[in-house]
């Protein structure tokens, strides 16, 4: 069974502009969280989608958004790019019944942002 | 607000012997989990070890085992006949049980070194 696949694997982005970060879960889950890794904060939940649904949303600013499709796969949007953001974003995907199912996670995109 | 520590930035541990590391957490939940990841140089978070707050019993997983002290709030890996694929940074992490929502608390994480 192949694992959580997210594209790209690095992105480097200017100030001010935005990106859009991919995820596809594992085949049969149905439920996508998205974490930020950096050296200052640790690991940060940003989101977690369901079935097309947020379910879940972390402290994070509106500049950072997401979004399911039916097929379950997920992408994650940073508009207006902060030099603080960079980062690297990992996702995770489970069968979504809570903690019964473990979460299963990518090897995250390494944004850097200049 | 949920906190996760873990106060052992770097360890070091002999290949063969056993190391333990340290995490605790604070939360005025009753129902709880808590799992240790593992994250190598390939990125890649991989659960090592899962433990149910309502379970008295320590979770093991082959070389893996828990101490979970739940009147402490401290939950800690012991990792016996170490190997040198067991380097690899250690996260602590807290997850709260709200129907199905999954979200987890992660701990600043632990280097753990695997000598010859």
């Amino acid at each position: 069974k192949a694992g959580v696949t997210q594209t790209p694997r690095y992105l480097i982005k200017t100030r001010g502009q935005q990106v859009t970060l991919s995820c596809s879960p594992i085949s049969g889950h149905r439920s996508v969280s998205w974490y930020q890794q950096t050296p200052g904060q640790g690991l940060q939940f940003l989101f977690e989608y369901f079935s097309e649904t947020q379910r879940n949303k972390g402290n994070f600013p509106g500049r950072f958004s997401g979004r399911q499709f039916s097929n379950s796969r997920s992408e994650m949007n940073v508009s207006t790019l902060e030099l603080g953001d960079s980062a690297l974003y990992l996702c995770a995907s489970s069968l979504g019944q809570g903690y019964n199912s473990p979460l299963h996670f990518g090897n995250g995109t390494r944004l850097t942002v200049t | 607000a949920q906190t996760v520590t873990q106060s052992q930035p770097e360890m070091s541990v002999q290949e063969a012997e056993t190391v333990t590391l340290s995490c605790t957490y604070d939360t005025s939940e009753s129902d709880y989990y808590l799992f240790w990841y593992k994250q190598p140089p390939s990125r890649q978070m991989i659960l090592v070890i899962r433990q149910e707050a309502y379970k008295q019993q320590n979770a093991t997983e082959n070389r893996f085992s828990v101490n979970f002290q739940k009147a402490a709030k401290s939950f800690s890996l012991k990792i016996s006949d170490s190997q040198l694929g067991d380097a690899a940074m250690y996260f602590c992490a807290y997850g709260v049980i709200t129907g199905t929502a999954s979200k987890l608390t992660f701990g600043t994480g632990t280097r753990l070194q695997v000598t010859l």
